[in-house]
């Protein structure tokens, strides 16, 4: 089956810094989405990996290792407003998206 | 979890054709269900809100005669595409909200469409 794994919650403080992990297993791959989505509101997009390696944008940085079934999501000098949920997603050979249950972040002063 | 599911997973068809996507709540009950579209490395554009029993609300700039809507059961909602062109060619993902009125929305794999 296909299964993609992210932590469920996560804390962290405001200026500190914050990776979360997403594994994956899918039937090909076509792409790894990263969005954020804040509470009762629409997915927005973060990034897109489709080659190994680091893609930096700002404060945010996302990582792929396709050998490894492996991303992350790094974000940088933590705001308040980073408080929301971050979704791990990927594109499978046939394009369908498998979604990841999302990581919970919660940024305390 | 909560699981979604699309049918078609894709279609292709020409144009002045319409096109029907179903969108399906399989474990839980869905009172409210959201259509979205998605141009490739682009956020989900949020296209309509779909309460069951009730129309649609679309949002702004969406034409509601063009993409028509029925939530005619609390485990699925259709999305039909009429008169499809080429600039309608898109990923539509629709996602669920459960009775409980709990804020989390779960999403369906979505359907790409291609019109020729």
């Amino acid at each position: 089956g296909q299964n993609i794994d992210q932590p469920t919650e996560m804390t962290a403080t405001e200026g500190a810094i914050v990776q979360i992990n997403c594994t994956y297993q899918t039937s090909g791959f076509n792409g790894l989405f990263w969005y954020q989505q804040h509470a009762g509101e629409a997915p927005t997009f973060l990034s897109y990996n489709v080659l190994d390696g680091l893609e930096e944008k700002g404060r945010f940085s996302s990582f792929l290792s396709r050998s490894k079934g492996y991303s992350y999501l790094l974000l940088k000098e933590l705001q308040m407003k980073d408080s929301a949920s971050y979704l791990c997603v990927v594109m499978d050979s046939n394009y369908q998206l498998i979604w990841g249950a999302g990581t919970k972040l919660i940024i305390k002063p | 979890g909560a699981v979604v599911s699309q049918h078609p997973s894709w279609v292709i068809c020409k144009s002045g054709t319409s096109v029907k996507i179903e969108c399906r709540s399989l474990d839980f009950q869905a009172t409210t269900m959201f259509w979205y579209r998605q141009f490739p490395k682009q956020s989900l554009m949020l296209m309509a809100t779909s309460n069951e029993g009730s129309k649609a609300t679309y949002e702004q700039g969406v034409e509601k005669d063009k993409f028509l809507i029925n939530h005619a059961s609390l485990t699925l909602s259709t999305l039909t595409v009429t008169s499809a062109h080429p600039e309608d060619s898109s990923f539509y993902i629709c996602s669920a909200r459960d009775l409980t009125g709990n804020s989390e929305q779960f999403f369906g794999p979505g359907t790409r469409l291609t019109v020729l």
